[in-house]
């Protein structure tokens, strides 16, 4: 699995643009870049993903690195219901997915 | 809205029970998968199912079994719990091969104190 490097922590003021970033020098060549989240109390949810080019979707944008060593996970606004763990995964789809420890992100309003 | 539900949001056994959470997708999904989760030690995975009647052991399958007879339905066991079998539980659910465009669903979770 490839080895993924976040911040533990990262605080944001509401309605204000958030950038979360993730390292993963050892990414393989198949695997998608894929971004849960995982609010108090609850199982994660699928946020994102990508290969190579950028994505939007209606919940976040991800950036991701021409040499795909890094990406960055965009929320454009951040509300209080963005406060959650999100976590970054490599992820092949040919094993299970492999959670890491996340970004805890605080939204102070 | 798509769904994994899993049968019981708190749960509290004693020691030397044998327990069973149960996991219900509406989706279709061919993979099921069951995590749990501890403070300090994030999401490890426990036992996973690519197809009914199939089981695979994930990262931590010790003192747990699976079973699988219908397609929806994923029920993880604990044979005879353990205090150190108390946990965040999660249930979750995708499609098969690249379900790379998907992405897992997961159920709220079910939290087990064993006592």
């Amino acid at each position: 699995d490839a080895k993924t490097t976040q911040p533990n922590s990262m605080e944001s003021n509401e309605e204000e643009p958030v950038h979360l970033p993730c390292n993963h020098s050892t990414i393989s060549g198949t695997d998608y870049i894929h971004w849960y989240r995982q609010l108090p109390s609850q199982g994660p949810e699928y946020v994102i993903h990508g290969l190579t080019s950028n994505v939007n979707n209606r919940m976040a944008s991800l950036a991701i690195a021409e040499d795909r060593k890094s990406s960055t996970l965009i929320l454009h606004r951040a509300t209080l219901r963005d406060a959650a763990v999100y976590y970054c995964i490599p992820y092949s789809g040919n094993t299970p997915l492999v959670f890491g420890k996340g970004t805890r992100l605080s939204v102070i309003a | 809205d798509v769904k994994v539900t899993q049968s019981s949001r708190y749960l509290v056994k004693r020691t030397g029970e044998k327990v069973f959470l149960e996991c219900v997708q509406d989706m279709d999904h061919e993979n099921m998968f069951w995590y749990r989760q501890d403070p300090g030690l994030g999401l490890r995975l426990i036992y996973f199912s690519y197809d009914v009647k199939m089981k695979e052991k994930g990262d931590i399958p010790e003192g747990y079994s699976v079973s699988r007879e219908k397609k929806e339905r994923f029920s993880l066991i604990l044979e005879s719990a353990s205090t150190n079998q108390t946990s965040m539980y999660l249930c979750a659910s995708s499609f098969p091969g690249k379900g790379l465009f998907y992405g897992y669903t997961f159920g709220s979770g079910t939290r087990l104190t064993v006592v």
